[in-house]
């Protein structure tokens, strides 16, 4: 039972344009949900994070959108670096379930053409 | 700040023997840590949450006394892989998040990549 998906495991985006990358949910409970980059053989790390009060969040280069009704996030990179190439999870956190679980989805794997 | 270690990185070990994986806050408190595991090209899966001083956490799936969380102190918490099969081979990431951070402000270890011969 994946709760939280990401459908596209791989994205090449050429530097300086936009990257979208998409997440949806099937949890209703979720209320707050973040993104990490990781690179291989390391940790996760955060990068942006959204709560379900706002449909926005923007911090430099990264926005994160949430659409509720559909259940569906995006985390857009504008403009694309080669330093963003790296694998993106978006992950989801319920906090009447408990607010310190979070579930991830598979991952897409970003890469910014020179 | 708010850095967390994970050690070892990688570690090779006989089918049957244990293995034992440590996640150190380095400079906070975590009353809290969560371990995770990766397969390639998958989502990271939580597997257990260690609560220091208390039994830990476990997901639905994970068995417990194949994956020994011990959480003695509030800066280490150790993974212990008893009776380690290939299957057992995986990516091993450990996070917490201190006290005085944001509900959601997670640090996560370097992972340690566990393969059994």
């Amino acid at each position: 039972d994946q709760q939280v998906k990401q459908n596209s495991p791989s994205l090449s985006v050429q530097e300086g344009r936009i990257s979208i990358l998409i997440c949806d949910y099937t949890n209703s409970m979720f209320d707050y949900f973040l993104w990490y980059k990781k690179y291989p053989a390391e940790g996760p790390t955060f990068l942006i994070s959204i709560s379900s009060i706002k449909d926005k969040n923007e911090d430099g280069r990264f926005t994160v959108f949430l659409n509720k009704s559909a259940k569906h996030l995006s985390l857009h990179i504008v403009p694309s670096q080669p330093g963003d190439s790296a694998v993106y999870f978006c992950a989801a956190s319920a906090s009447i379930q408990g607010a310190q679980k979070l579930v991830f989805g598979q991952g897409t794997r970003l890469t910014i053409n020179p | 700040g708010a850095v967390v270690s994970q050690h070892p990185s990688w570690v090779i070990c006989k089918s049957g023997t244990s293995v034992k994986i440590e996640c150190r806050s380095l400079d906070f408190q975590a009353t809290t840590m969560f371990w995770y595991r990766q397969f390639p090209k998958q989502s990271l899966m939580l597997m257990a949450t260690s609560n220091e001083g208390s039994k830990a956490t476990y997901e639905q799936g994970v068995e417990k006394d194949k994956f020994l969380i011990n959480h003695a102190s509030l800066t280490l918490s150790t993974l212990t892989v008893t009776s380690a099969h290939p299957e057992d081979s995986s990516f091993y990431i450990c996070s917490a998040r201190p006290r005085t951070r944001a509900l959601y402000g997670y640090t996560f270890g370097s992972g340690t990549r566990l393969t059994v011969v």
